[in-house]
């Protein structure tokens, strides 16, 4: 079965500072891998996501992650954190059958001035 | 269009109330799903719709009752909601589930309260 682990319940940065959440996945398959941000009373915006081809996956607003097989994982990053990146982060894989998507606990992300 | 559209936004219910969400899309999508939500937790599938047919059921109480009109357009009727049933209730839409790499694109949920 697939399942994400997301590390860190809560992450602190400086603005201007690097942002790095992390994200293991279990899965028996190849896993398709996503993020999601969920801003306040919002729905979930998908982030970027890893199907197959290139490691290091390019999304919105500045964020990057990179799939290692070998480490299962699946880290979100941000060079400069700006203070409109405060929200939820939820990491996410596809389960075998590919109709559910099955979500980390999510990561709250705070960014201070 | 990108959009998943979830109306009403917000919604405060009696337990003994009949009503309904709703849910449209117009990105030919024929896949499309209710999550609910919890404060401080991540979504939980409920419901999954494949070609307009139910194909998915998480073991959702029967006071939720899903129907799936047409291809565009997802409803949720709720009746003898509990007060634990309060959640953000998210309507979501992929390309077709059977292609792993469709990403669900997520409306903007209607926040339930049920008293």
């Amino acid at each position: 079965a697939q399942s994400v682990t997301q590390l860190g319940s809560h992450v602190s940065v400086s603005e201007g500072a690097l942002v790095l959440l992390r994200c293991n996945y279990s899965s028996s398959v190849p896993p398709y891998l996503f993020w999601y941000v969920q801003y306040p009373n919002q729905g979930l915006q998908l982030l970027l996501k890893y199907t197959t081809g290139a490691t290091l996956v390019k999304g919105i607003n500045g964020f990057e992650a990179e799939f290692k097989k070998s480490e299962t994982s699946f880290h979100l990053t941000k060079p400069s954190a700006h203070m409109s990146d405060a929200a939820e982060y939820f990491c996410a894989v596809t389960n075998t059958g590919g109709f559910k998507t099955i979500f980390g606990a999510g990561t709250r992300l705070f960014v201070k001035a | 269009d990108t959009e998943v559209t979830q109306t009403p936004k917000h919604l405060v219910m009696g337990m003994t109330n009949k009503k309904s969400l709703k849910c449209e899309q117009h990105m030919g999508h024929r896949a499309m799903y209710w999550y609910k939500q919890k404060a401080k937790k991540p979504p939980e599938l409920m419901f999954v719709y494949s070609y307009e047919k139910l194909s998915i059921n998480e073991s959702v109480p029967s006071r939720f009752s899903p129907e799936c009109p047409n291809s565009s357009l997802l409803n949720l009727h709720l009746h003898a909601l509990q007060p634990e049933d309060s959640a953000l209730y998210l309507c979501a839409s992929s390309q077709d589930w059977t292609t792993r790499n469709g990403e669900a694109f997520f409306g903007q949920g209607t926040r339930l309260t049920v008293v």
